[in-house]
């Protein structure tokens, strides 16, 4: 157990629909992550929040966003669904913004299927 | 961004030694080398990282080579919870740009018993 946890475990939905991930970090830890993984593109990274301020983005789609509440939880938001957009989506978090020797530590992630 | 060569797949039998192998020819002199692995149905897990000595910890040893071109992650014992697909990747010290880690496809490794 990693110490992150996400909800739901699983989503299904229709195109055109918008659904909402949610991850809470590690006690203590400032930065999250998310990732998305699927068969075709593998594990790619999205975006990251470090104290409720974006810092990173990766190849997150404009139908995508994100955001770290107060309490650093992170949630992202996923609009207009199309059927690519099935997937895991992993959460992760780590201490603090140093990005050389810190780990980072995955949530179980949600599975995302779009029908 | 430096890019990491790993085979596709490796196999190796229960209880004995397995070396992943990394390429990395365009490391820079800052990038970190880490390894992470994904068990069946998880998240990625951290495994181990090093920059240019050899490291080791409880789950696994990091050989860097002298160039720093390659590294090899050691599994001294396999066992049949060490079956997964495992990824080299190489972070930058600098806090510059993109954060996340760049997954590439790893090696699945397979253990036989």
């Amino acid at each position: 157990d990693s110490g992150v946890t996400q909800t739901p475990k699983h989503l299904i939905t229709a195109t055109g629909q918008r659904v909402t991930l949610r991850c809470s970090p590690r006690s203590g830890d400032l930065s999250v992550y998310w990732y998305q993984q699927s068969l075709d593109q593998g594990l790619q990274f999205l975006i990251q929040y470090y104290n409720g301020e974006e810092r990173a983005k990766g190849n997150i789609l404009e139908r995508f966003s994100a955001q770290q509440f107060p309490d650093l939880h992170s949630e992202l938001n996923l609009s207009s669904l199309e059927l690519g957009d099935s997937a895991l989506y992993f959460c992760a978090s780590s201490v603090t913004l140093l990005t050389s020797s810190n780990e980072q530590f995955f949530g179980p992630g949600t599975r995302l299927t779009v029908l | 961004d430096a890019k990491t060569t790993q085979p596709n797949s490796m196999e190796s039998n229960e209880e004995e030694p397995v070396h992943l192998p990394c390429n990395h020819s365009t490391i820079s002199g800052t990038d970190y080398i880490h390894w992470y692995r994904q068990l069946p149905s998880q998240g990625p897990e951290y495994v181990i990282h090093g920059l240019t000595s050899n490291v080791n910890n409880r789950m696994a040893s990091l050989a860097i080579a002298e160039d720093r071109k390659s590294s090899t992650l050691i599994l001294h014992r396999a066992t049949l919870r060490d079956a997964a697909v495992y990824y080299c990747i190489l972070r930058p010290s600098v806090a510059g740009g993109a954060d996340g880690l760049t997954f590439g496809k790893g090696t699945h490794l397979i253990i036989q018993p």
